[in-house]
């Protein structure tokens, strides 16, 4: 099974600190990476789906980047706000045996304080 | 447009009693069709994923098990429930990985 690793695991920043997250992913086989945020009492909702080497994405304040050769994503919040506070994770998705399912990391825990 | 129901929202259910959770895509065909389990303080763990009818693949062996009697519909049943099993299920479709998964609004299971 795939390892899809995130970090920090949570993270505590004070309204219009920038910010940043990792997901690490196997490389090998690789075809997608995504991008959710998951809000307490919510579904996930996905803000990024990556596939090229070298992508940049960007909603608003939220961006990402995928480097798919060495297995990393970054995602960057700008002048984070209250209501940036929720759970982030990232998913992969590879060829092969599994093909086409999203394995999930455990996601970084983001809380903005006013 | 598509839509994903999931039922019930919350359950609490005694120990060794069954289980049937059950999701139903709306709007598309022949989606990949995921089960996934959060555990107080873990992340999102992939319990079953279905890439057809009658098509299962079981990530972590369980006493949990997944069926899909129809294209649109995804069922995750236990016949003797544990308390490990407690825990936020979360139904999930999508096409084949590359587009963005869609979750529906998850249960939250308390065996007690």
């Amino acid at each position: 099974i795939l390892n899809v690793e995130q970090s920090p695991q949570s993270l505590h920043v004070q309204e219009g600190d920038s910010t940043n997250f990792t997901c690490s992913f196997p490389s090998s086989n690789f075809y997608a990476l995504h991008w959710y945020r998951w809000e307490t009492a919510k579904s996930p909702e996905a803000l990024f789906v990556m596939t090229l080497n070298g992508d940049e994405k960007k909603k608003g304040r939220i961006s990402a980047t995928l480097n798919t050769k060495e297995g990393y994503s970054y995602l960057y919040i700008k002048g984070s706000q209250p209501e940036d506070s929720a759970t982030y994770l990232c998913a992969s998705s590879n060829y092969g045996g599994s093909q086409g399912n999203l394995i999930f990391g455990k996601g970084t825990k983001l809380s903005v304080k006013p | 447009s598509q839509t994903i129901h999931q039922w019930p929202a919350t359950l609490v259910q005694p120990v060794g009693s069954p289980l049937s959770l059950e999701c139903t895509v709306e709007g598309t065909s022949n989606p990949n069709l995921y089960w996934y389990r959060q555990a107080a303080g873990r992340g999102l763990q992939l319990l079953f994923y279905s890439v057809g009818i009658g098509q299962i693949s079981s990530e972590v062996p369980q006493n949990l098990s997944a069926s899909r009697p129809q294209d649109r519909q995804f069922i995750l049943s236990s016949k003797k429930l544990l308390l490990s099993d407690s825990g936020f299920y979360l139904c999930a479709w999508d096409h084949q990985g590359w587009t963005e998964a869609f979750f529906g609004q998850g249960t939250r299971l308390t065996v007690v």
